[in-house]
């Protein structure tokens, strides 16, 4: 079973910060916190991934909360290209597996 | 970063038969996965393509059913055996370094009639 929540959907104004919670109060001290998209029809992309600092790229900025059970995907501006499932997955970094939950489905809208 | 190509990208395929699914890596990685996702649904781990040995599955997926192969670093093969409609899905694979991200094929798209 996935170990995370997240909200089902959510709408952004195009242009604005898309924020994309995600909670996982089990997360264990090896887990890290990753994140992908799959825009529809595609493979899954890698947006970012943190263990317990904040993190930023050129997509987006990953936020984690100090005791760890909970981080915020951050999109700064977020465009119609955005559109996509977002998904948020913990495990430990070694194994590469990732066991995907029902992810958030955001909708940008112009 | 990684690129991963599959063949084919979608078949049409009768029940009973087989499909093999082929999966290229454009450069080493220590992980392969092969992952489904039925329609509507989100992905489903099947199984980690282990290089010169046999796969390790998830629960509820079995050899018999889901045959894999990875006789080098960039190359997998997951087939799909003696099909049946409930194995209409988008079958993909991924790849990457261990500790690292993973990169995924654009899947295959695989209706059984």
């Amino acid at each position: 079973d996935a170990k995370t929540t997240q909200p089902t959907s959510m709408d952004c104004a195009e242009g604005r910060a898309a924020n994309l919670p995600c909670n996982h109060s089990t997360i264990s001290g090896n887990e890290y916190v990753y994140w992908y998209r799959q825009i529809h029809s595609q493979g899954p992309q890698y947006i970012i991934h943190g263990l317990k600092n904040n993190e930023t790229n050129e997509m987006a900025s990953l936020i984690i909360t100090e005791d760890r059970k909970s981080s915020t995907l951050i999109l700064p501006h977020a465009t119609l290209r955005d559109t996509a499932v977002y998904y948020c997955i913990v495990t430990p970094s070694n194994t590469g597996k990732l066991i995907f939950g029902q992810g958030t489905t955001l909708q940008v809208k112009p | 970063s990684a690129v991963i190509s599959q063949k084919p990208s979608r078949d049409i395929c009768q029940r009973g038969t087989s499909l093999t699914i082929q999966c290229q890596v454009d450069s080493q990685v220590t992980m392969m996965f092969w992952y489904r996702q039925q329609p509507g649904q989100s992905l489903t781990l099947i199984a980690t393509a282990n290089q010169g040995s046999e796969a390790t599955y998830e629960s509820g997926f079995v050899i018999d059913k889901f045959p894999i192969s990875r006789p080098n670093l960039t190359f997998s093969t997951l087939t799909v055996s003696n099909m049946s409609p409930e194995d209409s899905s988008i079958y993909l694979c991924s790849g990457g370094r261990e500790g690292s991200e993973q990169y995924f094929g654009p899947g295959t798209r695989l209706t059984v009639t």
